[in-house]
């Protein structure tokens, strides 16, 4: 079945630093979503890709999503302490229903 | 209404016990998903309804896990003869998309967590 691969699990950074999380998928996806889980929280949907090759951006965040749309990442610039929680990738494919990557928790020191 | 709620939000079972989870999706929303999240992972598939269809059942791990939401709104999740491996988060999600997947915003309920003893 298809697999939602991120990384890094885990990564510590000091506040005003950059953050990068990725995604790999076995197959070829339909559309990624994003969530982020603050601790002791529910997934809260940040944005979706659809299209080959797209690029969002939400303020200090920028989404990408491969050309082959089998990998996707997201990038925090100057982190902030309030950019703190488990960043999920979650991938669609066909008619299948998402599949979430096991997340990479954040941690940003003041 | 204002958000996916779900009841209890914590639950202490021994193992063998019967346990019913409720969830209460945004009014309207046609879809409705549960997912079992485990301690340091992403949350993992259950089952997926349709109004009162359950269209997708292939996550669920056992026979022992039982998902229906007769009118199409509330939905229960129970699982019978709990074991310690059930121990985890189960989250509920809906979505006012007709189609599971592409396109649509899935709003989680704020789940819950089951400790089997």
């Amino acid at each position: 079945g298809q697999q939602v691969m991120q990384i890094p699990q885990y990564q510590h950074v000091q506040e005003g630093e950059d953050f990068t999380t990725y995604c790999n998928s076995s197959t070829t996806l339909s559309n990624i979503q994003w969530y982020k889980q603050r601790p002791g929280g529910h997934p809260v949907f940040l944005i979706q890709l659809v299209k080959s090759g797209e690029v969002k951006k939400q303020k200090r965040l920028t989404f990408q999503f491969g050309e082959a749309k089998k990998n996707s990442s997201l990038h925090i610039t100057a982190t902030q302490t309030t950019d703190v929680g488990t960043y999920f990738c979650a991938g669609g494919s066909g008619y299948s229903t998402l599949t979430f990557g096991k997340g990479t928790m954040l941690l940003v020191s003041p | 209404g204002a958000g996916v709620s779900q009841s209890p939000r914590y639950k202490v079972a021994k193992r063998g016990q019967d346990v019913a989870l409720r969830c209460d999706p945004i009014s309207g929303h046609v879809s409705l998903f549960w997912y079992q999240q485990a301690l340091g992972q992403g949350p993992e598939f259950l089952t997926y309804f349709q109004n009162e269809a359950q269209l997708d059942k292939s996550g669920l791990p056992s026979d022992r896990f039982f998902a229906e939401r007769p009118e199409g709104s509330v939905s229960t999740l129970k699982i019978q003869r709990t074991q310690q491996e059930d121990s985890a988060v189960y989250l509920c999600a809906s979505s006012s998309s007709g189609t599971p997947h592409v396109g649509h915003t899935q709003y989680f309920g704020p789940g819950t967590r089951l400790t089997v003893l």
